[in-house]
């Protein structure tokens, strides 16, 4: 499978916890981006990386987000002291350079109790 | 500010009706559009893209969408629809100064019924 792929795929965590997603994008695209969607909602924009450079982050990303991409390949999303209002599903997607089509990976959806 | 509107939360038609899902959009410049299906717990799947060029886009799944400048719009259709197409779909605006981010619409959830 060369698509974009997300771990894990369902998480459930309590309040306060800790939790970190990962996404593996294709692999000669050098921009990936997460977005995040609540019910009802459609995806919208948190951070995206040009290789290892994060370029740009929402003001919903709050200071208990992270994101990082270390060597330009995979990327990790780390939320700190989950809230329930954090519970969402949260989405990758990549592009290679030039393009404007983005493809998704399967989304990690996040539970906070 | 840059938005997408999908005015219709809802939509039910019956299979092998026709359908059309509305989109506006708002952007400064010379929009790229695209239309996504998502399945419930899925991802998001490409059905079609606009660019430039001719208005009517063919895309996956025997979709098709037409491009009016004049109207701000961007409107999926089909000419008949199968009990499959029962998803979700947002339409999306690419906003380039700002790395090529999606904007997208709250999305419209399509029921086929039988």
């Amino acid at each position: 499978d060369t698509g974009v792929s997300q771990d894990p795929r369902h998480k459930i965590t309590k309040r306060g916890q800790n939790v970190t997603f990962r996404c593996d994008p294709i692999s000669e695209h050098n921009r990936l981006y997460w977005y995040r969607q609540t019910l009802g909602q459609g995806p919208e924009f948190l951070t995206y990386f040009q290789n290892e450079a994060q370029l740009e982050k929402s003001r919903l990303l709050s200071d208990r987000f992270s994101a990082e991409r270390p060597k330009g390949s995979f990327s990790t999303l780390e939320i700190q002291r989950t809230e329930q209002g954090d519970s969402a599903m949260y989405l990758c997607a990549s592009i290679r350079q030039g393009s404007y089509e983005q493809y998704f990976g399967p989304g990690t959806r996040l539970t906070v109790t | 500010a840059q938005s997408v509107t999908q005015p219709d939360i809802h939509i039910t038609v019956s299979e092998g009706a026709s359908l059309e899902l509305r989109c506006n959009y708002s952007y400064g410049a010379t929009p790229y559009l695209f239309w996504y299906v998502q399945s419930p717990g899925q991802g998001l799947q490409l059905l079609l893209k606009y660019f430039s060029g001719d208005t009517l886009v063919q895309g996956i799944k025997g979709f098709e969408a037409e491009f009016k400048r004049s109207q701000s719009s961007f409107n999926l259709r089909k000419p008949s629809v199968h009990w499959s197409d029962a998803a979700e779909y947002f339409c999306a605006v690419v906003f380039m100064e700002y790395g090529n981010k999606l904007v997208f619409g709250a999305g419209t959830i399509l029921r086929v019924k039988s």
